[in-house]
């Protein structure tokens, strides 16, 4: 069953830590995208990566880090440098005429 | 840079047509996307346009005029259900870059 999974679906995080989410795509997809979300807001891309081993900053990079070393995964880090991460993520991938989502990953901060 | 606007909030009753409206400024532009998201939820892809002119899937139908830098999402016999955020993204031409508007909400009333 081809797809992109993100996991958790809801994390809670203690101030000070830092925090990985998990993107693994399964669809032979080439790029692979991150994004945040706050409340009725759009979504602003943090980082993205067209290939593996290579990926470039987004608009609000700021307080996170990914790594890109398997075409399949895209996993971003939340560090504690990000002033705000409570946050709804959502992870992409595209190829083609195709870009399709993982259903995301709540995080709070508590 | 890129700049894309949507309408913030529409709204529209049951059995209707609606049209959501999408505008965009890019430096290279390589095909827009057009996604449904649900309060909560993770976007659903609906389409994508790269050629000028009219593309019709169901009771949605996308439409792209290049010279213009403008599109829009036709909805059709609106449903309840239809009730959601749509989401206009412009892909760039050299980076695979996936920028997003902010989202037009779209109220159906019985």
């Amino acid at each position: 069953d081809g797809g992109i999974t993100q996991s958790p679906k809801y994390l809670f995080r203690k101030e000070g830590q830092n925090v990985t989410l998990s993107c693994e795509q399964n669809l032979n997809h080439d790029a692979m995208y991150w994004y945040r979300q706050d409340p009725g807001q759009g979504l602003r891309l943090i980082y993205y990566s067209q290939i593996v081993n290579d990926f470039q900053k987004g608009d609000i990079a700021e307080g996170y880090s990914v790594s890109r070393e398997k075409k399949e995964s895209f996993p971003l880090t939340v560090t504690s440098a990000q002033k705000n991460p409570t946050a709804f993520y959502l992870c992409a991938s595209l190829r083609g005429r195709g870009a399709f989502f993982g259903q995301g990953t709540r995080l709070t901060v508590v | 840079g890129q700049n894309i606007d949507q309408p913030t909030e529409m709204t529209a009753t049951e059995g209707a047509i609606v049209q959501i409206n999408c505008t965009y400024q890019t430096s290279g532009f390589n095909g827009l996307f057009w996604y449904q998201q649900h309060a909560g939820e993770a976007p659903t892809f609906l389409s994508y346009n790269v050629l000028d002119g009219l593309e019709e899937k169901g009771r949605f139908s996308s439409f792209l005029s290049r010279s213009k830098g403008y599109s829009y999402l036709l909805l059709k016999e609106l449903q309840m259900k239809d009730s959601a955020s749509y989401l206009c993204a412009v892909r760039d031409q050299d980076t695979d870059k996936l920028i997003f508007g902010t989202g037009t909400r779209l109220q159906v009333f019985p």
